[in-house]
């Protein structure tokens, strides 16, 4: 089975711009997370979807967006960009049913740079 | 409320010793455990995790942890290191009631393994 892809894997940007990264899951996973990974704060949860829904969502601000498709892709869309969004972004895949107990399974990671 | 803490920021052994990466967590609910190891440049690959059957975990690469509600640790051992276990490792921890994948991460232990 074909594992998590990240599109693209570099990102460089400038502050205002927006940015839209995608996450294909595994094949049958009907939910994807999104997480923000930076040296000073570490990994943090940005928001989970399934089935097209939003489950979850961290403490970031509305900037910070998401969707998924009926084919369980997702995009993460960042508007008005700020220096301090530079950042690995990484995208996790599971089956969705077990909640708290599924085993995420997580893409190479997005490096987003904000010039 | 849940959170993790590693003990350790940077652990540093000899090739062929043994490992212990500490681990303790904080959970409201009864919790599910991960480790999950990042190389340079790349995702997060899962050791192991504990959802609520056998205390002891083994997992991928010699790699096991122990679940000790007393103590509310999750401590990640390996009896040999080898020159390749050299990584960012993270504890982790969700809540295993949650319908919801949400993933609480620790600032996560970098391993040095000396020749």
């Amino acid at each position: 089975k074909a594992g998590v892809t990240q599109t693209p894997r570099y990102l460089i940007k400038t502050r205002g711009q927006q940015v839209t990264l995608s996450c294909s899951p595994i094949s049958g996973h009907r939910s994807v997370s999104w997480y923000q990974q930076t040296p000073g704060q570490g990994l943090q949860f940005l928001f989970e979807y399934f089935s097209e829904t939003q489950r979850n969502k961290g403490n970031f601000p509305g900037r910070f967006s998401g969707r998924q498709f009926s084919n369980s892709r997702s995009e993460m869309n960042v508007s008005t960009l700020e220096l301090g969004d530079s950042a690995l972004y990484l995208c996790a895949s599971n089956a969705g049913l077990a909640g708290g107990t599924d085993t995420q399974y997580f893409g190479p990671g997005t490096r987003l740079t904000v010039l | 409320a849940q959170s993790v803490t590693q003990l350790d920021s940077h652990v540093s052994v000899s090739e062929g010793t043994p490992v212990l990466l500490r681990c303790n967590y904080s959970s409201s609910y009864s919790p599910s455990l991960f480790w999950y190891v990042q190389h340079p440049n790349k995702g997060l690959q899962l050791l192991l995790k504990y959802t609520s059957a056998a205390t002891l975990v083994k997992g991928i690469n010699g790699f096991e942890a122990e679940f000790k509600k007393s103590e509310t640790s999750f401590h990640l051992t390996k009896p040999s290191a080898h020159m390749s276990d050299a990584a960012e490792y993270f504890c982790v921890v969700s809540d295993r009631s949650s319908n919801t994948g949400k993933l609480i991460f620790g600032q996560g232990t970098t391993l040095q393994v000396k020749p």
